[in-house]
C-alpha cells in the first residue's frame, strides 16, 4: 500500500542554521504531497502542498520540491527559528470513490536552540 | 475561517468502558470527516472517512463494531471508542473538509488515557 518515509527525529539545530527533513514516498497513484507542522497540544496544521510534479511548493521560508523520478518531497529551510521547533508530517493523499485520504509520515521533531 | 473543535480535550476512561468523542466544524461545511489516531510513538493512522450520504469506509484493522461514527450532518460528527483497552490509548483527531477545499482542516484532538 501507500507510505511515506521521513527523517526520524529528533532533529536539534542552533537557530540560524539550515534544516533539511527527507521525506519519501510510495504509492501507485498520481498523488499531492504535503508538510504538516503540529505544535505541542494542538492538531497538525497544513504548511503547505504540491499537487504536481516537478513543482515547489512554500511558506513561512520552508520549501519543498515534488521529485516523482525520485519519489522524494525533502522539507528545507535556510535559516530555522526557535519559534520553527514542532513536530513537521509528510503526507500524501490518494483519492478513492467519494472522498480523500491523507497518509501521514511518522513524523520528525524539530529543536531549535537560541 | 474553517475551524474544527473536537471535544473532550482529554478524558480517562477505565478498562473495558466506552468513550464518545465529538468533532464540531465552524465556518465551512464538514462533507467529509476523517478520523485518525496517533499512538504513542507512532503516527497518525487513519481509522475511517466518513462522507456525507455515503457509507462510512473503515480502514484495515478498525472496525464500527469498535468505532462506530455518526456523521448526521454537515457540520458535526462523532466516535465512540467501545470496550476500550490499552492498545486504543493515544490521540484521537479530527479532520474535516468540504467539497470546495480539497485540504482537511484539523482539530486539536482528543487524547485518551485508559486505566
Amino acid at each position: 500500500g501507500d507510505s511515506v518515509t521521513q527523517t526520524e527525529g529528533p532533529v536539534t539545530l542552533s537557530e540560524g542554521t539550515s534544516l533539511t527533513v527527507n521525506c519519501s514516498y510510495e504509492t501507485k497513484q498520481y498523488p499531492t504531497l504535503f508538510w504538516y507542522v503540529q505544535y505541542p497540544g494542538e492538531g497538525p496544521q497544513l504548511l503547505f502542498k504540491v499537487p504536481k510534479a516537478n513543482e515547489k511548493g512554500s511558506s513561512r521560508g520552508f520549501e519543498a520540491t515534488y521529485n516523482k523520478e525520485a519519489t522524494s518531497f525533502h522539507l528545507q529551510k535556510a535559516s530555522v527559528q526557535e519559534s520553527d521547533s514542532a513536530v513537521y508530517y509528510c503526507a500524501l493523499s490518494e483519492w478513492g470513490g467519494s472522498g480523500n485520504k491523507l497518509i501521514f509520515g511518522t513524523g520528525t521533531l524539530l529543536s531549535v536552540k537560541p | 475561517g474553517a475551524l474544527v473543535y473536537q471535544y473532550p480535550r482529554r478524558t480517562i476512561c477505565k478498562s473495558g468502558t466506552s468513550m464518545r468523542m465529538e468533532c464540531q466544524a465552524v465556518g465551512f461545511q464538514a462533507t467529509s470527516v476523517a478520523w485518525y489516531r496517533q499512538s504513542p510513538q507512532k503516527t497518525f493512522e487513519l481509522i475511517a472517512l466518513s462522507t456525507v450520504n455515503s457509507a462510512i469506509k473503515y480502514e484495515q484493522n478498525f472496525t464500527q463494531e469498535k468505532f462506530p461514527i455518526s456523521h448526521p450532518n454537515l457540520s458535526f460528527s462523532s466516535m465512540t471508542v467501545l470496550n476500550a483497552y490499552l492498545e486504543d490509548r493515544g490521540l484521537y483527531l479530527c479532520g474535516a473538509r468540504d467539497l470546495q477545499n480539497s485540504d482537511y482542516t484539523f482539530g486539536s484532538g482528543t487524547r485518551l488515557l485508559v486505566i
